[in-house]
């Protein structure tokens, strides 16, 4: 157990809808990443946020969007939702920086019908 | 745009074998090399990164090579084990600008065979 926390497991909507997901980091750490796991494209990075601010962003979407709040939790939003965003979201954390190790959480499988 | 190659995708050793996995990268700004261990149904993992200002770093029966001239880095697994199957990911990122980038290899399939 990594101590990052996502919710929830499985998420299963339907084209054009809109979800969140949800990520507790460790204890301390300041830093919360997303990623996208997909058959297809591997694992993406997609961005960071650092204690409530945005870090640097991979190559998410127009149609996401994130945020950390102050106790340091961060949602990620995907609206307009197509087929091809079905995939393994994990979060992850670490103390500061993307140098520092970072714990992934459990993954939250998405599947859009 | 920026990318890292990863070779090969697929892998199978026998028990006890080396194996070695390759990346290439094409932004020459980046300076932070993770390697990322994900078993079947579970998490990625750090299993050890390197810097550029250092050439190779060693961790038991894990090691990673960078050659910055080249822009591409591997890693060594020796003394192969079962527990060593799983799929490995490179990342490349360039920490030195305001905002980074972070770009993952596609991922190598190790299968070690006992």
């Amino acid at each position: 157990d990594s101590g990052v926390t996502q919710t929830p497991k499985h998420l299963i909507t339907a084209t054009g809808q809109r979800v969140t997901l949800r990520c507790s980091p460790r204890s301390g750490d300041l830093s919360v990443y997303w990623y996208q796991q997909s058959l297809d494209q591997g694992l993406q990075f997609l961005i960071q946020y650092y204690n409530g601010e945005e870090r640097a962003k991979g190559n998410i979407l127009e149609r996401f969007s994130a945020q950390q709040f102050p106790d340091l939790h961060s949602e990620l939003n995907l609206s307009s939702l197509e087929l091809g965003d079905s995939a393994l979201y994990f979060c992850a954390s670490s103390v500061v920086g993307v140098t520092d190790t970072q714990y992934f959480g459990p993954g939250t499988r998405l599947t859009v019908l | 745009g920026e990318n890292v190659e990863q070779h090969p995708s697929t892998l199978s050793v026998q028990e006890g074998d080396s194996a070695v996995i390759k990346c290439t990268y094409s932004d020459s700004a980046s300076n932070y090399f993770p390697w990322y261990k994900q078993e079947l149904g579970k998490r990625p993992q750090l299993i050890i990164d390197i810097r550029s200002n250092v050439g190779e770093k060693k961790d038991q029966r894990i090691a990673v090579t960078l050659n910055k001239t080249a822009k591409h880095f591997s890693l060594h697994i020796t003394e192969t084990q079962p527990e060593d199957s799983a799929v490995y990911f490179c990342a490349a990122a360039d920490t030195t600008s305001g905002t980074y980038k972070y770009i993952f290899g596609t991922g190598t399939r190790l299968k070690v065979l006992a």
